[in-house]
């Protein structure tokens, strides 16, 4: 059964700092992998994809890797903001695309 | 705007009564979903539709109905079955099954 995990649960950085946010998870046969952001009390921000073939994907100051041989993928946010502040999850999708499965994030704290 | 309503915002439930959440979208998507998130906890699935009068059970059905007779709506029906509703519900969709998820900004039920 795919399991997905988030390490650290939470990590407080000074702004300015650029920062790496890791998922792992443990079925390598999948069919992507999306990014998500969740502010309190809201719903989630799709962030971004990367399909199974890709090695990584860029949005302005972010930028996701995916290494699907050794079950891992980093979420690097370059030159952090107060505004980052949020709980990052991610979830693989296995190769049927029938299963989804959620990590239980990490929460990030930006302090100004 | 094109996006995912979720209605209410708040929803309080008494003991033995059901309850039902409203999830439109106008996103022309044929795939809907229904999660639920508790504090310090990955999201976990209820229901999901692929197509219009179709839906199938997710990880946690039990005390829970859905229904779907128009694609663009897909109203989650808390039972009094459920008994342990108190949670964040979310809803989400996306075109199909291995594109990119979207989501609404939740419903925060709770029981009186």
């Amino acid at each position: 059964k795919q399991e997905v995990t988030q390490i650290p649960a939470a990590l407080s950085v000074p702004e300015g700092e650029n920062l790496v946010l890791n998922c792992s998870f443990t079925d390598s046969a999948i069919y992507n992998l999306q990014w998500f952001r969740q502010d309190p009390g809201k719903g989630l921000t799709s962030l971004l994809l990367i399909q199974s073939s890709q090695r990584e994907q860029t949005s302005g100051r972010l930028n996701a890797s995916l290494d699907k041989s050794s079950g891992r993928s980093t979420l690097y946010i370059a030159a952090s903001q107060p505004g980052d502040s949020a709980t990052y999850l991610c979830a693989v999708l296995n190769q049927a695309g029938t299963a989804l499965i959620f990590g239980k994030g990490t929460t990030l704290s930006v302090s100004s | 705007d094109g996006g995912i309503t979720q209605s209410p915002k708040y929803l309080f439930r008494k003991e033995g009564q059901n309850v039902t959440l409203s999830c439109e979208q106008n996103l022309n998507h044929d795939a809907m979903y229904w999660y639920r998130q508790d504090p310090g906890q990955g999201l976990r699935l209820i229901y999901y539709s692929q197509i219009v009068n179709d839906f199938q059970k997710g990880d946690i059905a039990e005390g829970y109905s859905v229904s779907r007779e128009k694609k663009e709506s897909f109203p989650l029906t808390v039972t009094s079955a459920q008994k342990n509703p108190t949670a964040f519900y979310l809803c989400a969709s996306r075109l199909g099954q291995k594109e990119k998820l979207f989501f609404g900004s939740g419903t925060q039920l709770s029981v009186l």
